[in-house]
């Protein structure tokens, strides 16, 4: 089953729009929720995190959005460019017994058109 | 180099095969994970290991053998590789906490 759900699959906005993808998560074990960033041919790449005890966090132009009584949480990019064109990924952590499971979802396809 | 190194790259290989995919850290991270991407489903852990000779199932651990002899390598094994296991090969390192984990650049596995 998919601890981590993501959506939508695929966004297309125009330069300057701000894409928002969701996530959703059951298990109340998870404490810390990144997002990672992927272009093609490489790995995933840190992007930004949140802790639950946080309801919002500012990077640059990335904003985390967390609702831990809905067990949602979701990224917003604002301006987007098409530099921004990538899949992203969010991630739910579990820190059990000394060691950490991340738990991704399935991943958001962005392509930003100029 | 400094950072996470996989190889191969590419590798095809032919159903019943062993192939092994090495993953190399220089930071001495106690925490690694190897991931399989797939289309439609994101990266699913296969197996993670918090320190030498300290390893456990992941999600989808079936088909896979993991070591850690040193703290710097963390090889994954296809015992007789099957054609559900193309895919890409993502392996990782952390260090202790809610830190970021790094990511290698992955393995382009095809199983024939």
């Amino acid at each position: 089953q998919q601890q981590v759900k993501q959506s939508p699959q695929s966004l297309i906005v125009q330069k300057g729009g701000i894409p928002i993808i969701n996530c959703a998560y059951e298990n109340t074990a998870f404490d810390y929720f990144p997002w990672y960033q992927q272009f093609p041919g490489k790995g995933p790449a840190l992007l930004i995190a949140i802790r639950p005890d946080v309801s919002e966090k500012k990077e640059g132009r990335f904003t985390i959005s967390f609702n831990k009584s809905a067990k949602q949480f979701s990224l917003h990019i604002m301006d987007s460019q098409p530099g921004d064109s990538a899949t992203y990924f969010c991630a739910a952590v579990e820190a059990t017994s000394g060691t950490y499971k991340y738990i991704f979802g399935t991943g958001t396809r962005l392509k930003v058109l100029a | 180099d400094a950072g996470i190194t996989q190889s191969p790259r590419y590798k095809i290989t032919e159903t019943g095969r062993q192939v092994t995919l090495m993953c190399h850290q220089t930071w001495s991270h106690s925490y690694m994970f190897w991931y399989r991407q797939d289309l439609g489903h994101g990266l699913r852990l296969i197996y993670y290991s918090a320190a030498a000779d300290i390893t456990d199932k992941g999600e989808v651990p079936d088909g896979y053998v993991v070591s850690r002899s040193k703290t710097e390598n963390f090889p994954l094994t296809l015992e007789s590789a099957t054609r559900s296991q193309t895919s890409v090969y993502f392996c990782a390192s952390k260090t202790g906490g809610n830190t970021e984990a790094f990511f290698g650049q992955g393995t382009r596995l095809t199983v024939v």
